[in-house]
């Protein structure tokens, strides 16, 4: 499967400020995806990461309270903008392999902490 | 995002018996139902998955049973060990096009030694 790394791992932000998110994957990907994971809960699609033009959000999701870039096959990002304590949460990129079996491979995520 | 609904939230059972979690989808497009496991500190990963063409899919001590009519899919951890205790998540999605997951609550799951 791909290996998927995220950086920050971790962060600590004040109230009203962004962070960007970078998922970096070792190989080309079809279709990759963000996540969000808040404390002791499910995950929740934020968006679809499509390259070269703009993100498919779902439900409940703004591009501008976290836009999304996929310059090409294997990075993206995911800015949260305006921070608030609620937004505090892991962020995980998850990605689709170009070929063969249908395996959503999860990086290790990045979890905020907004104060 | 449809929903799919799991339980339960937790389970504790004993080294050596079966841990068994359930779900639920209300989507009838949804063609592949995967399982993944995650530990803390870590991301979800791919445990086992079905597709409705089969019923029960086994690998090792793990089982997806699959029931199409009832819209429902469970997971079946035989000889549970202290090494599975860990969140199991179910999930659904349709296996071409997107193929975004949309997962179950999660079950926070105890093996005792």
């Amino acid at each position: 499967s791909a290996v998927i790394s995220q950086k920050p791992s971790r962060d600590i932000c004040q109230r009203g400020t962004s962070l960007t998110i970078q998922c970096q994957v070792d190989s080309q990907v079809t279709m990759m995806f963000w996540y969000r994971q808040q404390p002791g809960q499910s995950l929740t699609l934020i968006a679809t990461a499509n390259q070269g033009s703009e993100a498919t959000y779902e439900s409940g999701f703004v591009i501008d309270k976290f836009p999304i870039s996929r310059p090409n096959l294997t990075f993206s990002t995911l800015t949260v903008s305006n921070m608030s304590p609620e937004d505090s949460s892991i962020y995980l990129c998850s990605v689709l392999r170009s070929s063969g079996a249908n395996v959503l491979t999860f990086g290790a995520g990045s979890r905020l902490t907004v104060l | 995002q449809q929903q799919v609904k799991q339980s339960p939230q937790s389970l504790i059972v004993q080294k050596g018996g079966i841990s068994i979690i359930n779900c639920a989808y209300e989507n009838t497009a949804f063609d592949y139902f995967p399982w993944y496991q995650q530990f803390p500190g870590k991301g979800p990963a791919l445990l086992i998955a079905i597709r409705p063409d089969v019923s029960e899919k086994k690998e090792g001590r793990f089982t997806i049973s699959f029931n199409k009519s009832a819209k429902q899919f469970s997971l079946h951890i035989m000889d549970s060990q202290p090494g599975d205790s860990a969140t199991y998540f179910c999930a659904a999605s349709r296996d071409t096009g997107r193929r975004a997951l949309t997962f179950g609550s999660g079950t926070r799951l105890q093996v005792q030694p």
